[in-house]
């Protein structure tokens, strides 16, 4: 099955300092990629939608220059989590859609810490 | 706005019942629909996904159904194990842009 790989799993940093993740297909081609951010025991709330040499587009309320991403080839998409503050700690997870199905595929998810 | 909620919320059952989990969402009008399981501390892992032209998917002991109609989705599963123990959640997709995600249900069965 697909394969989608996040890096680092779990990052703990400074407020104010800045963190960057990756975000990698690893056996297909994903023209567009999701991040998604989850606070403990709710649901994954659609931070923005990386698309493969375009920018990307924000959902309401989410800080593009906070928040920023860039998806610079099929198999990569990165975000880097600006001046960091304590709350913005929260478990990040990428998604990869597949261009044939349309399904979406899952990386593991990175636990930011931020004190 | 599509709007996807889950019932029930949490689910604690024995070993070797047989459950159903429930997903509703207000607009009918979606691509398709997804099951994940998620562990504590973990990404999604995808279970079943549902085109909109389809009413049902089955892989092992999960069964999942689609009436786009009246916007629900059941989850069955069949002879539940302790192994089975996670937050499930459903996902629409409305004409393949982002997935709409539910509030979840998160199951715990016992031996």
């Amino acid at each position: 099955g697909a394969v989608v790989s996040q890096h680092p799993s779990r990052v703990i940093c400074k407020s104010g300092t800045s963190v960057k993740i990756e975000c990698r297909s690893l056996d297909f081609q994903a023209t567009t990629m999701f991040w998604y951010r989850q606070f403990p025991k709710q649901s994954l709330m659609l931070m923005a939608t990386s698309n493969e040499g375009s920018k990307a587009t924000y959902e309401q309320g989410v800080e593009k220059d906070k928040f920023l991403i860039n998806h610079a080839s099929l198999t990569l998409s990165t975000l880097t989590v600006t001046s960091a503050h304590p709350e913005d700690s929260s478990f990040y997870i990428c998604s990869a859609r597949d261009g044939r199905t349309y399904e979406q595929y899952f990386g593991p998810g990175t636990r930011l810490t931020v004190t | 706005k599509q709007e996807v909620t889950q019932i029930p919320a949490a689910l604690s059952v024995p070993e070797g019942e047989n459950l159903v989990l429930n997903c509703s969402f207000t607009d009918s009008a979606i691509y398709n629909l997804q099951w994940f399981r998620q562990d504590p501390g973990k990404g999604l892992t995808s279970l079943l996904l549902i085109q909109s032209s389809q009413r049902e998917q089955t892989s092992g002991r999960l069964n999942a159904s689609l009436d786009k109609s009246s916007g629900r989705s059941t989850l069955y599963i069949a002879a539940s194990q302790p192994g089975d123990s996670a937050t499930y959640l459903c996902a629409v997709n409305r004409n393949t842009d982002k997935l709409i995600f539910g509030t979840g249900t998160r199951l715990q069965v016992f031996p």
